[in-house]
């Protein structure tokens, strides 16, 4: 079935520092595909999206690429803030939400 | 426009009781998902209901049900709580199953003891 791998955490970062969390996803077909944020004690919100091979999604100094070739969506982004201090998920979406483990991260000042 | 709410927000619970829990989609949304959050599986999908119809389930036992008014509203059951029940439960709205992005409640925390 499909499903999403995404890399595991804590990931620990100084502010400023460029971040890169990896996803790669299993899939029949060609699913949209989601980063979603969660901050503590809060739901979950979209971060970005991308829902052809080559689309690139932004958001909030956030880019991830949608890439069949390899079958990945790798969330980066150039200056981290300690404000962005959150746990990432990373998802695909055929005819329901598959999520990956999601990725603590961690922004020290 | 108002976000997703759900209700109640915290929730504690023994062993062999039953669990409602309650989602308000937002204005216009007429799909409803559920997602149990726990630190072991992470996010897994349970339901998702459209125009009060059940269109897809996950791998959760029988214990677990939802429905859905015909206002969009939505409530998720489950009876004969165990303790691996404790998790956060998160309810996501769209327009309709074939929209890309969907938006979340905060979440019911529910606690079995």
């Amino acid at each position: 079935g499909n499903s999403v791998t995404q890399m595991e955490g804590p990931v620990t970062l100084s502010e400023e520092a460029f971040l890169t969390i990896n996803c790669t996803y299993t899939a029949t077909g060609y699913p949209s595909l989601f980063w979603y944020v969660q901050y503590p004690g809060e739901g979950l919100q979209l971060l970005l999206k991308a829902t052809k091979a080559d689309d690139k999604g932004s958001n909030k100094g956030f880019e991830a690429t949608y890439r069949k070739e390899t079958t990945s969506f790798h969330l980066e982004k150039g200056s981290v803030q300690v404000s962005d201090s959150a746990v990432y998920f990373c998802a695909l979406r055929d005819d329901k939400i598959i999520f990956g483990k999601g990725t603590r991260l961690h922004i020290l000042p | 426009k108002a976000g997703v709410t759900q209700t109640p927000r915290y929730l504690i619970k023994t062993r062999g009781q039953q669990v409602t829990l309650s989602c308000s989609p937002i204005s216009g949304h007429r799909s409803v998902s559920w997602y149990q959050q726990t630190p072991g599986q992470g996010l897994q999908f349970l339901f998702e209901y459209f125009s009060e119809t059940q269109r897809n389930k996950g791998n959760f036992p029988g214990r677990f049900s939802g429905r859905q008014f015909s206002n969009s509203r939505s409530e998720m059951n489950v009876s004969t709580l165990e303790l691996g029940d404790s998790a956060l439960y998160l309810c996501a709205s769209s327009l309709d199953p074939s929209s890309h992005e969907q938006f979340f409640g905060p979440g019911t925390r529910l606690t079995v003891l």
